[in-house]
């Protein structure tokens, strides 16, 4: 069945570091990929999304390329600020199907 | 446009006891689906309600069950609960049929803790 594997935290940076959490996926078909962020005591937000090989989703300054060839769509960001601290989900979706989600990814920023 | 809302925020049962757990949807989605977040994990995926009738279901025992309101608001009832059911409940509302029907939104989540 459809998985998402991203990679084990927690994950550790100071203000102003270059931010990658690695997301790999195993899916039939073209699915759509997702980035969700869960900040401390809060649901899920929706972050960034990407519905076909090769496209950029970006928002907040956090990016993610949909790469078919590696199945994979790792999350990027320049600069981190402490405000960025939460879990960050990677997850997919065919159609009406329901979210597959990884296990998450901590990410701590310490000023 | 009202988001997606979940009642109770907390919730405390002994194990055996039944729980009720509330959604709203989103205004104008037609579709309602509840995940199971277990402490450090990510959601799974427990069943999802398209006009008012169960149209995908996760691994989850029968007991597990749900309803959908005709305004679309939702239910998801455990019964004899267990240790184990202890967990964030995540209801996620969309619009089926569309091509917006692929991205969910979720609400802040009911913890429930089951001693």
């Amino acid at each position: 069945g459809d998985s998402v594997t991203q990679m084990e935290g927690p994950v550790t940076l100071s203000e102003e570091a270059f931010l990658t959490i690695n997301c790999t996926y195993t899916a039939t078909g073209y699915p759509s990929l997702f980035w969700y962020v869960q900040y401390p005591g809060e649901g899920l937000q929706l972050l960034l999304k990407a519905t076909k090989a090769d496209d950029k989703g970006s928002n907040k300054g956090f990016e993610a390329t949909y790469r078919k060839e590696t199945t994979s769509f790792h999350l990027e960001k320049g600069s981190v600020q402490v405000s960025d601290s939460a879990v960050y989900f990677c997850a997919l979706k065919r159609g009406n199907t329901p979210l597959v989600f990884g296990k998450g990814t901590r990410l701590s920023v310490i000023a | 446009e009202t988001g997606v809302t979940q009642s109770p925020t907390h919730l405390i049962k002994t194990r055996g006891q039944q729980v009720t757990l509330r959604c709203s949807s989103q205004s104008g989605h037609n579709t309602v689906s509840w995940y199971q977040q277990a402490l450090g994990q990510g959601p799974q995926f427990i069943f999802q309600y398209y006009r008012e009738e169960e149209n995908g279901r996760g691994n989850f025992p029968p007991r597990f069950s749900g309803l959908q309101f005709p305004n679309y608001s939702s239910e998801l009832n455990v019964n004899a609960l267990e240790l184990d059911d202890s967990a964030l409940y995540l209801c996620a509302s969309s619009l089926a049929g569309t091509s917006l029907g692929t991205e969910q939104f979720f609400g802040p989540g009911t913890r429930l803790t089951v001693l």
